[in-house]
């Protein structure tokens, strides 16, 4: 069965950082890649990033590029994001997401609980 | 990287038919056969209800179906049921090679 389990939320001052964890288990993790999703209170799904199988690749959206990083362990079976000079309006719940294929984006077949992150003075 | 274009809401009876669409540009919805479609309700994680523009992962009813036409992707769902009620998102592979979503659309069941 495949599972994925965010953790890493929480309350962070304007400026601030804070890294997301999410533990993958039940498939064979370096064969996929992966995404985080981001929902704000009150708003729509919109994409974060995501990584290659490999890790090799990454890709951002414009409102995070150059502040976030995303990164992949497949020895641990773990995918992160370091969120640095964090906003108001990062203010979301962050969700991992498990793409059906290894590069091109076509489709999250699984997802993880979410984990909020609230930035707040 | 602006989002696909979505209704903000459509409703139906039990037992009738709606579409959703989903229009973007020739550098997403347009140029891939990668457009998906998520069912969400609040609280909980989404769910890939079709992926490929036209195909239903294993365990989707087939009350759901997707299609595409020129920069407008669509879902339609028969048979409406009180369990269909949630919010609806398109996604798109992009030029970009970055991922778009559509703002969302909220079913009503009525």
């Amino acid at each position: 069965e495949v599972q994925l389990l965010e953790s890493g939320g929480g309350l962070v001052q304007p400026g601030g950082s804070l890294r997301l964890s999410c533990a993958a288990s039940g498939f064979t993790f370096s064969s996929y890649a992966m995404s985080w999703v981001r929902q704000a209170p009150g708003k729509g799904l919109e994409w974060v990033s995501a990584i290659s199988g490999s890790g090799g690749s990454t890709y951002y959206a414009d409102s995070v590029k150059g502040r976030f990083t995303i990164s992949r362990d497949n020895s641990k079976n773990t995918l992160d994001l370091q969120m640095n000079s964090l906003r108001a309006e990062d203010t979301a719940v962050y969700f991992c997401a498990k793409d059906r294929y290894n590069t091109k984006s076509r489709g999250f077949d699984f997802w993880g609980q979410g984990t909020l992150v609230t930035v707040s003075s | 990287q602006s989002a696909l274009t979505q209704p903000a809401s459509v409703s139906g009876s039990p037992g009738q038919s709606i579409t959703i669409s989903c229009t973007g540009t020739s550098s997403d919805v347009g140029g891939y056969n990668y457009v998906s479609w998520y069912q969400h309700h609040p609280g909980k994680a989404p769910k890939l209800m079709i992926y490929d523009v036209s195909n239903r992962p294993s365990g989707v009813s087939n009350r759901f179906s997707g299609s595409k036409s020129g920069n407008t992707a669509s879902l339609a769902i028969s048979g409406l049921q009180a369990e269909d009620e949630a919010d609806y998102y398109c996604t798109s592979y992009t030029s970009s090679s970055t991922v778009v979503f559509g703002g969302g659309t909220k079913l009503t069941v009525l």
